[in-house]
């Protein structure tokens, strides 16, 4: 079945610093990939679409230049949170659509917790 | 975007006990998901089900998109059952919103 494959899986950075995510679909292409935030014992809250070749779709209250997401590829979508400050830290989680509208493609990677020391 | 809500918030459970989860969905949906989150924060794709029922083992779920809910059931629970339950729908431009989620714990 279909793999996306995220990494890293963990990561403490410094204020100040950036840190860039990576998620990839590693059997298939995707030409829609998801970015999901998730704080303790909450849901999911989607923070962007990006679209192979295209800018990203940010949504509502998400700060396009502090979560800079580049889909250069079929298989690879980044996540950089710049300038990252302890109010970042939190729980990264991509998911990846295939280019054929299966809707049951979204798949999703094993998350990135990030925390901003 | 779409409002998913779920419940109940948290459900605790006798291993071997029957639960039902409910998921409603405040405007029409392309689909519908239930997830499962492990401990470590993996989503588990359960069920694709925008409308009607589907089974897989002890669990099953009903959409009623008419209604705009969906139920999960869960049977003879498993303490490997405990975790987040979510339900993920999808509007016309196929973002998917999560619900609130459910918290499950089966305790032997």
């Amino acid at each position: 079945g279909a793999v996306v494959s995220q990494h890293p899986s963990r990561v403490i950075c410094k204020s100040g610093t950036s840190v860039k995510i990576e998620c990839r679909s590693l059997d298939f292409q995707a030409t829609t990939m998801f970015w999901y935030r998730q704080f303790p014992k909450q849901s999911l809250m989607l923070m962007a679409t990006s679209n192979e070749g295209s800018k990203a779709t940010y949504e509502q209250g998400v700060e396009k230049d502090k979560f800079l997401i580049n889909h250069a590829s079929l298989t690879l979508s980044t996540l950089t949170v710049t300038s990252a400050h302890p109010e970042d830290s939190s729980f990264y989680i991509c998911s990846a659509r295939g280019g054929g509208g299966d809707p049951y493609g979204y798949t999703f990677g094993s998350g990135t917790r990030l925390t901003v020391v | 975007g779409i409002q998913v809500e779920q419940s109940p918030p948290d459900l605790i459970l006798q291993e071997g006990a029957n639960s039902t989860l409910r998921c409603n969905f405040s405007d029409s949906v392309n689909n519908l998901q239930w997830f499962h989150q492990n401990p470590w924060g993996q989503l588990i794709n359960l069920f694709y089900i925008p409308s009607g029922t589907k089974q897989n083992g002890r669990l099953s779920a009903t959409t009623v998109a008419t209604e705009r809910y969906s139920l999960l059931y869960i049977s003879s629970s498993q303490t490997t059952d405990s975790g987040v339950y979510f339900c993920a729908v999808s509007d016309g431009a196929n973002n998917l919103f999560f619900g609130t989620g459910t918290r499950l714990t089966v305790i032997p």
